[in-house]
């Protein structure tokens, strides 16, 4: 099991560049997200997936785009690149989650490495 | 709206015990999570409360009180290589976790 695999490792784009950034989880896990990391502000969500040809809004979805043809693949795709979102991106997945009714048990978050970009 | 507080940094010596407090005021509540961080790496899970009360897991423990909106997380005989950040996340109910900033802790000799 390879987990949670993101790519490229680093970036660099100029700004008004487009770019994707891929995501592939073999875990067969539901849900899927991208999270960026900047200092000060821990991690937030960019948008989310709940499974295959569904995806939502996180806190901070603007200038970014995602798609979800297949459980595996997450790809998160910056439109037109700009300074603002130079940061670290985290993809996360999790598996099918018991009610907390029912378990004590919920499935957390497994992280791929991150991808640190740099827009000029 | 979501809001997660923790403590910005924090220091402890090797050997000590050291706490971790993280307070949140979220509009679901499915639980919370621990996770710690290594600098330039991905957060890897600790420990997860649902129910009030205290989970222990090695060195490691966490507690949970749902109707203070608190929890802690308690790490006991400090390593060099507990030096890292905590970071506290709530599951609100859509399946996001939604994280609080992060605690650096820095374990000194």
């Amino acid at each position: 099991n390879a987990g949670v695999t993101q790519t490229p490792k680093f970036q660099v784009l100029k700004t008004g560049q487009s770019m994707t950034l891929q995501c592939a989880q073999d875990m067969n896990h539901e849900y899927m997200s991208w999270y960026r990391q900047d200092p000060g502000m821990g991690l937030r969500l960019i948008h989310y997936s709940v499974g295959a040809g569904i995806t939502d809004q996180g806190e901070v979805p603007n200038g970014y785009n995602v798609s979800r043809s297949t459980t595996e693949d997450f790809p998160l795709r910056l439109l037109s690149a700009a300074p603002s979102q130079t940061s670290v991106y985290f993809c996360a997945s999790r598996g099918a989650n018991p009610s907390a009714a029912q378990s004590s048990y919920n499935s957390p978050l497994h992280f791929g490495n991150g991808t640190r970009l740099t827009v000029t | 709206g979501q809001n997660i507080d923790q403590p910005t940094e924090m220091t402890a010596t090797e050997g000590a015990i050291v706490q971790i407090n993280c307070t949140y005021q979220t509009s679901g509540f499915n639980g919370l999570f621990w996770y710690q961080q290594h600098a330039g790496e991905a957060p890897t899970f600790l420990s997860y409360n649902v129910l009030d009360g205290l989970e222990e897991k090695g060195r490691f423990s966490s507690f949970l009180s749902r109707s203070k909106g608190y929890s802690y997380l308690l790490l006991k005989e400090l390593q060099m290589k507990d030096s890292a950040s905590y970071l506290c996340a709530v599951d609100t109910g859509r399946r996001a976790l939604t994280f609080g900033s992060g605690t650096r802790l820095q374990v000194q000799p």
